[in-house]
């Protein structure tokens, strides 16, 4: 039972490449976030899921694309990345909707650079 | 709108001293609020969440919702308990989700 895996751990990149980001849970659970996390500014929501098919912005979406074609797969796309983009990402989930305050679990996080 | 503070950036105390992270939260319903703690370099996990009024590795948080604060205490810190703690207010699922609003995180640094 891995939990939240996220891939790749560490990234590089130059400014206009593109990139995709894993997020891959065994967990079975509906609810799957992406977060970004700067210093200074805690965890600001990207986009979310609420189940497969779904996706939806959240607070940060602007330069980010989403993907949920699998329950447990959550991808999160980069077309042009820009330095402004540096900044490390995580994903997070949560157990069904009968209890909208149970706790998000994260995965290790992903820290991109992009020069 | 909904916000959650976190005033102090970091927090320096010595070994066995008493500890207090500030949260104070903006949000007109009634407030589910957590803590969770990001020790180096690794994911975030929950500390505790207020619902549960549990304590967790000697930590205790309790709500004033006439100050709208959750605290995070700890009446002996030790120097494991260096990390960085967030605060966090969850919204219901028909609202974004149920995301989680989180601070700007307190680091904690306990000195031997």
């Amino acid at each position: 039972n891995a939990g939240v895996t996220q891939t790749p751990k560490f990234r590089v990149l130059k400014t206009g490449q593109s990139m995709t980001l894993l997020c891959a849970q065994d967990m079975n659970h509906e609810y799957m976030y992406w977060y970004r996390q700067d210093p200074g500014m805690g965890l600001r929501l990207i986009h979310y899921s609420v189940g497969e098919g779904t996706t939806a912005k959240g607070e940060v979406p602007d330069g980010y694309n989403v993907s949920r074609l699998k329950k447990q797969n959550f991808l999160l796309g980069l077309e042009s990345a820009a330095p402004s983009q540096t900044s490390v990402y995580f994903c997070a989930t949560k157990q069904d909707s009968s209890s909208y305050n149970s706790p998000l679990h994260f995965g290790n996080g992903t820290r991109l650079t992009v020069t | 709108a909904q916000r959650v503070t976190q005033p102090e950036k970091l927090l320096s105390v010595f070994k066995g001293a008493p500890v207090e992270l500030k949260c104070n939260y903006s949000y007109s319903g009634s407030p589910e609020l957590f803590w969770y703690v990001q020790y180096s370099r690794q994911r975030l996990q929950l500390l505790l969440r207020h619902i549960s009024r549990e304590s967790i590795k000697g930590f205790t948080a309790d709500l004033n919702k006439g100050e709208t604060s959750f605290h995070l205490k700890k009446p002996f810190a030790q120097e494991e308990d260096s990390a960085m703690y967030y605060c966090a207010l969850c919204l219901p699922l028909y609202n974004q989700g149920g995301k989680l609003i989180f601070g700007q995180g307190t680091e904690l640094s306990v000195k031997p």
